[in-house]
């Protein structure tokens, strides 16, 4: 089974400071995805990767960028977070695969 | 951009009824999925299904590409059916997928 990690189940931070969202994939899938999810919004394509050291935007980049820096791993960043990013951050590998999500508020 | 939709946005079932959901899309695709997200938040991938149909138990799905439209069948539904379900398209030219509002479902014991 393809197996879909992410660092942090839920995650709170202050206004202002950087975030790592970390998701690691074992199926050596070269396309992996960040979507956020809010309520009567749906998911969100924040940014996608169709392979290492290579990076898309989505539908709502700003204030978000990515890192993948190696096959299995790819990276969500919060340069300065901001309250309106408080939602459930999902990573999926292949765009069919997903993890668990992380849920993270901004205070 | 691609537009999908998916109806009814909300459901109600006894445990054992059937049901049928629909995602009606605007445009040609070459992938479309259906997942189901549980209570937890876990989306989980039911089928791959671009075109045609599919069984997996008591669950089914068709997709009439040239109409652009899909449905998923749930019959015998079980509490454990509870949750939202999502439709997700892949546009020819777009190459990332776009996902309904989803439908979210309860079923009753």
């Amino acid at each position: 089974d393809v197996k879909v990690t992410q660092s942090s189940r839920y995650l709170v931070k202050r206004t202002g400071e950087k975030v790592f969202l970390e998701c690691v994939q074992d199926m050596d899938h070269e396309n992996m995805f960040w979507y956020r999810q809010d309520p009567g919004l749906g998911l969100r394509l924040i940014y996608f990767s169709y392979d290492v050291k290579m990076k898309e935007k989505g539908d709502i980049p700003e204030g978000y960028s990515v890192s993948r820096e190696k096959k299995e791993r790819f990276s969500l960043i919060l340069e300065s977070a901001s309250t309106n990013q408080t939602s459930m951050y999902l990573c999926a590998s292949r765009e069919q695969y997903f993890g668990p999500g992380t849920r993270l508020t901004v205070t | 951009g691609i537009q999908v939709e998916q109806s009814p946005p909300d459901l109600i079932l006894q445990e054992g009824a059937n049901s049928t959901l629909r995602c009606n899309f605007s445009d040609s695709v070459n992938n479309l999925q259906w997942f189901h997200q549980n209570p937890w938040g876990q989306l989980i991938n039911l089928f791959y299904i671009p075109s045609g149909t599919k069984q997996n138990g008591r669950l089914s799905a068709t997709t009439v590409a040239t109409e652009r439209y899909s449905l998923l069948y749930i019959s015998s539904s079980q509490t454990t059916d509870s949750g939202v379900y999502f439709c997700a398209v892949i546009n020819t030219n777009a190459g990332k997928s776009t996902f309904g509002d989803g439908t979210t479902l309860t079923v009753k014991p």
